[in-house]
This record gives structure tokens, C-alpha cells and sequence, in this order.
């Protein structure tokens, strides 16, 4: 039982480039997010799902994309890399959007966008 | 405007000397307040969620209570590997989406 798994751990890119940050859970959880982990910012909430085939836009939706087509996998897609996107993203998932049972996070993909 | 501030930032205690986080709240129509432990380069753990105003939650040395305007976690007799980052986030609203999370405090425990 993996939990979420997020790949990769670590990226730099440059300045307008594009990639894809994978995240994929094993506990046949409905609701998958993107939140993105700044200093002194908290985590933000950046796209969810609840189900396969429906997503949504969270605090900070621009300049990045999701698409969830099965339940396992939620990844995210930066389609012109900026520096302001160098940040820590977390993916989680759980069996309830409520967050009663709590979110799992993955460990996380230290992104550099130089 | 919805807010979740926590304090202090930062605190370092001594092995043994029980202490308290808090996490204060300013949203709308609160559905649950949620404690998270977050240790360097890995993602938070879920410890705790709170539904209602005087609701406690434990877990070993950590104990949780609830207000109408703030939560508290209480930390008796910490050890060494209580050190971490302890998050509190919120959800309220109408939608999936508003969970807000605060900055987090920095709890240190020396041996």
C-alpha cells in the first residue's frame, strides 16, 4: 500500500518551459487536490477532484491545468513556467471531499523555475 | 475575509515542559477544523479533526479542543520527536475547495 505518490521529487525548469507533476493514489480515494507550499504563505489549494472526469479550480488555479480521467491518478500540468511557480506542491487525496477522514499528502516535488 | 492565523510561529520547549498551539479562526459557516504534523521534506500527517465547539480529540501526548473562534493544541510531557511543523487548516463554506490552511508553528523539543 503505497498511500500517494508523487513524482518527481525534484525539477528545475526554465523560464517558459512546460511539465507535467505526477501524483498517483492506491486507496480508491474520490477527492485528489494540488496545493502548493510557500514560506510564510501556507498551503494553498490549487485544483481538486471529486471524482474521475470533474475537476475544479481552487485558490490559485492560473497557470497550471489538471484532468483526472481515472480515480488512481491526478496530475498537473504547468504550461509556461514562470519563477513565481518555484515552490513546494503536495498532492492529496481522501475518501471524502469533507476532509473528515483527513488528507493524504504525498511528499511532495520541490519545483525551481529559473 | 476568511483567515487562519496561527501562533506562535515558532517554539521551543524542553523535554518534559508541556506547552499549547494555537489556531485562530475568522471564517463563515465552519464545517471542521483539521491538525496536521508536517516533518522537514515530507508532506503533512493527519492528526486530528474538529466538528463543534467544545469537541476534544486526543492522541497520545497531543490533545485538541475546539472553540467557537479558535483551537488549541495541547502538547504534555513532549519528547524529542514531537519536533515538527504543526498545521491547521479549516473548512468552511458551501464548497469542496475552502479549506484554508495557516502558516504553521514550528515546534523544537530538546533533550
Amino acid at each position: 500500500n503505497a498511500g500517494v505518490t508523487q513524482t518527481p521529487k525534484f525539477q528545475v525548469l526554465k523560464t517558459g518551459q512546460s511539465m507535467t507533476l505526477q501524483c498517483a493514489q492506491d486507496m480508491n480515494h474520490e477527492y485528489m487536490s494540488w496545493y502548493r507550499q510557500d514560506p510564510g504563505m501556507g498551503l494553498r489549494l490549487i485544483h481538486y477532484s471529486v471524482g474521475a472526469g470533474i475537476t475544479d479550480q481552487g485558490e490559485v488555479p492560473n497557470g497550471y491545468n489538471v484532468s483526472r480521467s481515472t480515480t488512481e491518478d491526478f496530475p498537473l500540468r504547468l504550461l509556461s513556467a514562470a519563477p513565481s511557480q518555484t515552490s513546494v506542491y503536495f498532492c492529496a487525496s481522501s475518501y471524502g471531499w469533507e476532509g473528515g477522514y483527513g488528507y493524504t499528502f504525498g511528499s511532495g516535488t520541490r519545483l525551481t523555475v529559473v | 475575509e476568511d483567515q487562519v492565523t496561527q501562533s506562535p510561529e515558532a517554539l521551543r520547549l524542553q523535554e518534559g515542559e508541556s506547552s499549547s498551539l494555537n489556531c485562530s479562526y475568522t471564517v463563515s459557516g465552519l464545517r471542521g477544523l483539521f491538525w496536521y504534523r508536517q516533518d522537514p521534506g515530507k508532506g503533512p500527517e493527519f492528526l486530528f479533526t474538529l466538528y463543534s465547539a467544545g469537541e476534544e480529540k486526543e492522541k497520545e501526548r497531543l490533545k485538541a479542543t475546539l472553540t467557537k473562534k479558535e483551537s488549541f493544541l495541547h502538547i504534555t510531557a513532549p519528547k524529542p520527536e514531537d519536533s515538527a511543523t504543526y498545521l491547521c487548516a479549516v473548512l468552511f463554506g458551501g464548497g469542496a475547495q475552502k479549506l484554508v490552511f495557516g502558516q504553521g508553528t514550528r515546534l523544537t523539543i530538546n533533550p
